[in-house]
């Protein structure tokens, strides 16, 4: 059974980096599928964010490109997400996940919720 | 605003058959697999549909999916209060991105 954590501060301040990491158990994240990251604001909808293959394939949503990074660590069997120069706009439920073929997505964290905030 | 545009809301009676739609373009649901999510109050979404009308096991024959064109559908036939959720439908992207629908808040009255 796969089984993904998210961990990470839940507030950033402005204009700082958001960094967060997804512990995987169950699972050797080398094995297969891509790992990614999910958004959802307070009450608003969900926001695919992007993901990575082991072999480094990464895909990132367009619009965050220029602040996002995504990579992985096999040996800890974790990855991550580094957002940087983040505003207000960046304040949501942070999940990561387990993608396969596209948008299917079938494992889950419980989500972090980051605020930014001074 | 999304790139694959549902409806707000959506409502039906204990009993019902509710359709949900979405609607994208030719370089996403055209071109690619159509899935959808069901997310409970204060939880993780959970794969209801995925490659445009295949359930996973464990979700209820209730619930199917559909594809033509551009737009997508999903139907929840014999609805029950424990539908009462939000849905979402999703679709790569040819250009390497991928996209949520708004979501669809669905009432059970």
């Amino acid at each position: 059974q796969v089984r993904l954590q998210e961990s990470g501060p839940g507030l950033v301040k402005p204009s700082e980096t958001l960094s967060l990491t997804c512990g995987v158990s169950g699972y050797s994240i080398s094995s297969g599928y891509y790992w990614g990251w999910i958004r959802q604001p307070p009450g608003k909808g969900l926001e695919w964010i992007g993901s990575m293959y082991h072999s480094g394939n990464t895909y990132y949503k367009p619009s965050l490109k220029s602040r996002l990074t995504i990579s992985m660590d096999t040996s800890k069997n974790q990855f991550y997400l580094d957002l940087n120069s983040v505003t207000a706009a960046d304040t949501a439920l942070y999940f990561c996940a387990t993608f396969w073929d596209g948008m299917a997505i079938d494992h889950w964290g419980q989500g972090t919720l980051v605020t930014v905030s001074s | 605003q999304s790139v694959l545009t549902q409806p707000p809301s959506a409502s039906g009676t204990p009993g019902q058959r509710v359709i949900i739609s979405c609607s994208g373009s030719t370089s996403n649901i055209g071109n690619n697999y159509v899935y959808w999510y069901q997310q409970l109050p204060g939880t993780a979404p959970k794969l209801l549909i995925y490659k445009n009308n295949q359930r996973p096991s464990g979700v209820p024959d209730r619930f199917s999916g559909s594809k033509s064109g551009t737009s997508a559908s999903l139907a929840i036939s014999g609805l029950r209060s424990e539908d009462e959720a939000d849905y979402y439908c999703a679709a790569w992207d040819d250009s390497l991105s991928g996209h949520f629908g708004g979501g669809t808040k669905l009432t059970v009255l």
